[in-house]
């Protein structure tokens, strides 16, 4: 596609529901990442894949937290038992590795509210 | 720990010139990018700088001194469209090894009258 994609736009959940957040890379791009911003805040990194595998999760908050890649392409961040600290945009992003300034590409982002 | 440090909010009129200013202290430095984020959007790649200097892209230069751990982005010829927040942000690893993870500062809000 022309550009990063991220479904659903906004999801809005009950504390305590699980969530699966979607993004579609740019086509070709062999790195993803998902990022978290809060209100106001920066971004804070959860996860990156190079491919089908991720070599740095170290962003994850808890073990409620879990993210896959598949085909080198499409990835799903799940959330389980949400909680309401869970409600932040999540954003995905994409890059093409190597390159010397790794400029990564983001999607309009999912809002998540948890109630 | 990592952390960057830029100002929160800045503000500027039309056609004038800004800089945002950017300290970080990581446990490592890969390379420091700007990107620009006007409300509700997604972020938006503006410059990256590996090496000590000034880059320039148009209206938007960016400037490195990695003895100092500093950084800045300066906007030129400021125009309306221009409001919007700006997050420097640290590349920590390098691409060959746990790739491309991105700190980032909380980001400066720039506001441009007329």
């Amino acid at each position: 596609g022309a550009g990063v994609s991220q479904s659903p736009s906004n999801k809005v959940t009950e504390k305590g529901k699980d969530v699966e957040l979607r993004c579609d890379p740019i086509s070709g791009h062999t790195a993803l990442y998902w990022y978290r911003q809060s209100l106001g805040q920066g971004l804070e990194f959860l996860i990156y894949f190079q491919g089908n595998s991720a070599p740095d999760k170290s962003g994850l908050p808890s073990d409620r937290f879990s993210a896959e890649r598949t085909g080198g392409s499409v990835s799903t961040l799940t959330i389980q038992r949400t909680q309401q600290e869970d409600s932040a945009v999540y954003l995905c992003a994409s890059s093409l590795v190597p390159g010397r300034q790794d400029t990564q590409y983001f999607g309009p982002g999912t809002r998540l509210t948890v109630l | 720990g990592q952390s960057l440090e830029q100002p929160s909010e800045v503000t500027a009129v039309e056609g004038a010139i800004v800089q945002i200013n950017c300290t970080y202290q990581t446990s490592g430095f890969y390379g420091l990018s700007w990107y620009q984020q006007h409300d509700g959007g997604a972020p938006t790649f503006l410059s990256y700088n590996g090496l000590d200097g000034l880059e320039e892209t148009g209206r938007f230069s960016s400037f490195l001194s990695r003895s100092d751990s500093y950084g800045y982005l300066l906007l030129q010829e400021l125009q309306m469209k221009d409001s919007a927040s700006y997050f420097c942000a640290v590349r920590v690893h390098p691409l060959y090894n746990q790739g491309g993870k991105l700190i980032f500062g909380q980001g400066t809000e720039l506001s441009v009258k007329p």
